[in-house]
């Protein structure tokens, strides 16, 4: 199983601030998405990035997929206290079936945006 | 309308204890998913169904057993608990095996507390 590190661990802004957070691994991964947990809930996926150089936007998140496959970064502009919660990346890989397929997860960066 | 749930939500029991922890989807997916959540966040894969069959069993203790009566169920059957058990469990679906098209989803979780 391949390792995916996320950082910051945990980050704290305010409102109004852009950040970026990071997933990296020293594996490639045919690809790799984003989620995002609240507390009590499930996790909710945000995107699936698949090519090398690939950017996807969704509204005021901006995902990027490393060209080698391996990094992925996630850029939030102008924070709102709604974007609070835990960013879990998570790599695509072969999974032990035939034909299956595995998400490995990373520890996650817990974002408190505060008003 | 819930698309993945999960009962309980809360399991508070002794060590030495078995349990059980159900899930059903109302997606019509084929595949099925157990993750375990730790204390420190990290999701990991337990297990995945696919039409009723076991596809992944990643390195987890076999007191842990699956079970998957139908396609819109996998239950979680843990014998003699232990106190390393306590974790946050969670059921997920996809459509298939696909993970360039599907999306995970995931249930909100089972809190096991194993005293």
């Amino acid at each position: 199983t391949q390792l995916l590190e996320q950082s910051p661990q945990f980050l704290s802004i305010q409102e109004g601030e852009n950040l970026t957070v990071y997933c990296n691994s020293s594996s490639v991964f045919s690809s790799l998405q984003w989620y995002r947990q609240e507390p009590g809930e499930g996790p909710v996926l945000l995107v699936t990035v698949v090519t090398g150089g690939e950017v996807k936007k969704l509204k005021r998140l901006t995902f990027q997929f490393g060209d080698a496959r391996k990094d992925s970064s996630l850029h939030i502009t102008a924070a709102q206290t709604g974007d609070t919660g835990l960013y879990l990346c998570a790599g695509v890989e072969k999974g032990s079936g035939a034909g299956s397929y595995q998400l490995t997860f990373g520890k996650g960066t817990k974002l408190s945006v505060i008003p | 309308d819930t698309a993945v749930s999960q009962t309980p939500k809360y399991l508070v029991t002794q060590m030495g204890n078995d349990k059980s922890i159900k899930c059903e989807q109302n997606l019509g997916h084929d595949t099925m998913y157990w993750y375990k959540q730790d204390s420190k966040k990290f999701l990991k894969i337990m297990f995945s169904y696919n039409n009723k069959e076991l596809i992944i069993n990643e390195t987890v203790p076999n007191r842990f057993s699956p079970k998957s009566p139908d396609k819109a169920h996998l239950n979680l059957h843990i014998n003699s608990l232990e106190l390393g058990d306590s974790a946050v469990y969670f059921c997920a679906s996809s459509q298939a095996l696909d993970p360039f098209t599907d999306t995970q989803y995931f249930g909100p979780g089972t809190r096991l507390t194993v005293l």
